[in-house]
């Protein structure tokens, strides 16, 4: 069966990195694309990236644009998510989410990592 | 890129129906047929429920439809259940190669 399963919560200071994982399983890595969606506390969705299944193709939303990175390890088919200059409105529950080849929707999300910027 | 506008809420009696509208522009809802629909339960991630405007995953009640008139995107939910009560996000993709969620209408059910 299909699984997304991410890193743990984390605490970090204003100005600090994050790096999130996902470890996925239970399909053919190379047939979907990931994407990482983040979703504050009673706030909706927000899409953030999406690394396609080639792994070279990523496109940011231009909100993260030049503190955001996305990168793969295809031998432990890993994904990872790494947001740099934290601030506190990065404090929000970050989701990897898995996407068909051409099919532009969200099939299987992982459980979310949450994420706490704070002082 | 701002997000879709969804209705913040809606409420209807059991067994009613409701519509939810998702309204973008001609560079997202209306320019691609890559609208999806995506429930959400408190405490629980997204789950979808409509992709491709109208089209239904296997494992999703027939209750649950999608249309699109120009830039705004429809959920139709008929017959409404308890279970139903939930958090509902409309979702597009962009001419920019992004994608952009709605943001996002409360279900209650009378």
């Amino acid at each position: 069966q299909v699984q997304l399963v991410q890193s743990g919560a984390e605490v970090k200071r204003p100005g600090a990195s994050i790096k999130v994982s996902c470890k996925t399983s239970g399909y053919t890595f190379t047939d979907y694309h990931i994407h990482w969606v983040r979703q504050a506390r009673g706030q909706g969705p927000e899409w953030m990236a999406i690394m396609k299944a080639d792994g070279h193709t990523i496109v940011y939303a231009q909100k993260f644009q030049g503190r955001l990175s996305l990168t793969r390890d295809t031998s432990s088919t890993t994904y990872y998510m790494e947001l740099s200059s934290l601030r506190f409105e990065d404090t929000a529950l970050y989701y990897c989410v898995r996407e068909g080849v051409s099919v532009y929707h969200f099939d299987y999300w992982g459980p979310g990592t949450l994420v706490t910027v704070s002082s | 890129q701002s997000a879709l506008t969804q209705p913040a809420s809606v409420s209807e009696s059991l067994g009613q129906s409701i519509t939810i509208s998702c309204t973008g522009t001609s560079s997202d809802v209306g320019g691609y047929n890559f609208v999806s629909w995506y429930q959400q339960h408190p405490g629980k991630a997204p789950k979808l429920m409509i992709y491709e405007v109208s089209y239904r995953p296997s494992d999703i009640s027939t209750r649950f439809s999608g249309s699109k008139s120009g830039n705004t995107a429809s959920l139709t939910i008929s017959g409404l259940q308890a279970e139903d009560e939930a958090d509902y996000y409309c979702n597009s993709f962009t001419g920019t190669g992004t994608y952009v969620f709605g943001s996002g209408t409360r279900v209650s059910v009378l």
